[in-house]
């Protein structure tokens, strides 16, 4: 069946320092889209994106959709202590499979 | 707030025993998806109802049974309980059949012992 996998597992990162997750998929997706956690609360939607090669940016949040979709990333820029939580992945227009998330620590 | 509702919040019960969990999908959301989070497996998808009627099934255990009612509420029933049935249940909801963005409630942490 469809795999998504993400790395990494886990981030540390002192306030301010860039943070990127990755995730990728075993299947050619037809979108994919992502998810922020925090902790004691559930997952809430953050982007969807559809195209091939789609880039789309949230104030310090940046998107991207591999060229065959197949892959994503999510990067932060200067990131700051609401950023923490654990950021997911989702893939599947039929089943929807997650990843296992990327949990990001910042340490102020 | 999402606009999905989950009762109860918190479940603590024994092994072998039954219990139903509920949820409200947001107001004109047709889809319904439930979901398993537990900390060594993630987000694990169990399965989806579509206006009343099954759409797809994920890893869901055959103890396991979901419906979906005439006014889109649907309720999750896990019987035969055991100790690694312990995790969080996720809710989510969207307007259309599949590959939408999904409104999570705030989940019913089940507790198993």
């Amino acid at each position: 069946g469809q795999q998504v996998m993400q790395i990494p597992q886990y981030q540390h990162v002192q306030e301010g320092e860039d943070f990127t997750t990755y995730c990728n998929s075993s299947t050619t997706l037809s979108n994919i889209q992502w998810y922020k956690q925090r902790p004691g609360g559930h997952p809430v939607f953050l982007i969807q994106l559809v195209k091939s090669g789609e880039v789309k940016k949230q104030k310090r949040l940046t998107f991207q959709f591999g060229e065959a979709k197949k892959n994503s990333s999510l990067h932060i820029t200067a990131t700051q202590t609401t950023d923490v939580g654990t950021y997911f992945c989702s893939g599947g227009s039929y089943i929807p499979t997650f990843g296992r998330g990327t949990s990001l620590i910042v340490h102020p | 707030d999402s606009g999905v509702t989950q009762t109860p919040k918190h479940l603590i019960t024994a092994t072998g025993q039954r219990v139903t969990l509920r949820c409200s999908p947001r107001s004109g959301d047709l889809s319904v998806y439930w979901y398993q989070q537990s900390l060594d497996q993630g987000l694990q998808f169990l399965i989806q109802y579509y206006n009343g009627e099954e759409r797809a099934k994920g890893n869901i255990l055959e103890r396991f049974s979901a419906q979906q009612f005439p006014d889109l509420h649907s309720e999750l029933n896990l019987s035969s309980l055991e100790l690694g049935d312990s995790a969080l249940y996720f809710c989510a909801s969207s307007k259309g059949l599949a590959g939408k963005e999904q409104f999570f409630g705030p989940g019913t942490r089940l507790t198993v012992l």
